[in-house]
């Protein structure tokens, strides 16, 4: 158990609506992570926040979004949806103290599939 | 272009043989360089780092890299695989350089298939 906890586990919707996915870092952990997973993509980066503040943006769409909570928790926002952001999407965290790298634990993922 | 490669999609070996998995890195400064593991229907889970020091690391499940510098290669290796070795294993690299953040750039796995 890497002690981050996603939610829901599976999330069955249509297209052109809307999702939230949840992401509860380790305790003591002010990163967190979100990735894409897909067959054809791979592991692909989407957004990083650090103690509340966006950090780092990657392959992120105009249609998703995130944020951070004081309490570190995220969530993951995916609007209008479409077939192809059907995915596994994963949460991670880590500790990123200034000046110190430190490796990322992975959550289970949600799996989410557009219809 | 900075890049994470893992040439073998599949591999399959003998449970007992021993086991390479390889993974090279495209990156102006040495990264940082981790490999995961990936369960069916599981997460991620980090089977060891290589930050920097000793280029040998060995990590959990009876796991090691090497990192050679030269060669932008951080490879695995396990002297005995054992049937539940068998998933999907993960390279990834942490860019050097603030401007990264920390965050992973993976390669696209590879398979291991464990043969009784």
């Amino acid at each position: 158990d890497s002690g981050v906890t996603q939610t829901p586990k599976h999330l069955i919707t249509a297209t052109g609506q809307r999702v939230t996915l949840r992401c509860s870092p380790r305790s003591g952990d002010l990163s967190v992570y979100w990735y894409q997973q897909s067959l054809d993509q791979g592991l692909q980066f989407l957004i990083q926040y650090y103690n509340g503040e966006e950090r780092a943006k990657g392959n992120i769409l105009e249609r998703f979004s995130a944020q951070q909570f004081p309490d570190l928790h995220s969530e993951l926002n995916l609007s209008s949806l479409e077939l192809g952001d059907s995915a596994l999407y994963f949460c991670a965290s880590s500790v990123d103290a200034p000046g110190r790298r430190s490796p990322l634990h992975f959550g289970n993922g949600t799996r989410l599939t557009v219809t | 272009a900075q890049s994470v490669t893992q040439p073998d999609i599949h591999i399959t070996v003998s449970e007992g043989a021993s086991l390479e998995l390889r993974c090279n890195y495209s990156y102006g400064a040495t990264p940082y360089l981790f490999w995961y593991v990936q369960s069916p229907g599981q997460g991620l889970q980090l089977l060891l780092k290589y930050f920097s020091g000793d280029t040998l690391v060995q990590g959990i499940k009876g796991f090691e890299a090497e990192f050679k510098r030269s060669q932008s290669s951080f490879n695995l290796r396990k002297p005995s695989v054992h049937w539940s070795d068998a998933a999907e294993y993960f390279c990834a690299v942490a860019p050097a350089g603030v401007e990264y953040g920390n965050k992973l750039v993976f390669g696209a796995g590879t398979i291991l298939r464990v043969k009784s």
